[in-house]
């Protein structure tokens, strides 16, 4: 069975600084890895997605994330964010022996301050 | 761009009807899929499609029903509308029927229905 857990709720953070939104996965099999966001009163737009090869995926808007196989996480980090960032943003993942399978975590609303 | 489009963006309905959501994507797409987001749990799949009349039960298929006559319409049933239905349901539709992985889902806005 696969689980996708992201451990904060809600991330507060200032316009300019750094953010880090965490994800963690649990799979018997290989998977492959999507974040997405969410903008108040849409659906979900694909961010950025890992599927193979190098584990720095860089994605839209300036976000990137990186696949650590070892501690099974596929973290997504953004330099400097911006108040259009102010969003919610899901984690997913897509296991190897289930093409159609999408799995997503609870998500994580970023909260950009001026 | 692929579009998507969900027939309502907010629907109230009373307990027992019987309830049809729409959805219709423009990019001939092979795959499509009824989620539903409540807050806390993420994204539940509820049903997909991988082609005309085909399709595969989700993670939470009870009370639900779909129907893809055509493959740019997948409709989504709830056969008697129960109150632990309201939910806000997401439609997606991706590229190749085959590999949904290698293709990202492109979602519909919504529709936030309540069920009185």
């Amino acid at each position: 069975a696969q689980s996708v857990t992201q451990l904060d709720s809600q991330v507060p953070v200032f316009e300019e600084a750094p953010v880090e939104l965490r994800c963690n996965y649990s799979s018997s099999v290989s998977v492959y890895l999507f974040w997405y966001v969410q903008y108040p009163n849409q659906g979900l737009q694909l961010l950025l997605k890992y599927l193979s090869g190098s584990t720095l995926v860089k994605g839209i808007n300036g976000f990137e994330a990186e696949f650590n196989k070892s501690q099974t996480s596929f973290h997504l980090r953004k330099p400097s964010v911006h108040i259009s960032d102010t969003a919610e943003y899901f984690c997913a993942v897509n296991p190897s022996n289930n093409f159609n399978k999408f799995y997503f975590g609870s998500g994580t609303k970023l909260n950009v301050k001026p | 761009d692929v579009k998507v489009t969900q027939s309502s963006r907010y629907l109230v309905k009373r307990t027992g009807e019987k309830v049809f959501l729409e959805c219709v994507q423009d990019m001939d797409h092979e795959n499509m899929f009824w989620y539903r987001q409540d807050p806390g749990l993420g994204l539940r799949l509820i049903y997909f499609s991988y082609d005309v009349k085909m399709k595969e039960k989700g993670d939470i298929p009870e009370g639900y029903s779909v129907s893809r006559e055509k493959k740019e319409r997948f409709s989504l049933i709830l056969e008697s509308a129960s109150t632990n239905q309201t939910s806000m349901y997401l439609c997606a539709s991706s590229q190749q029927g085959g590999n949904a992985r290698n293709q990202p889902q492109h979602f519909g806005d919504g529709t936030r229905l309540s069920i009185l």
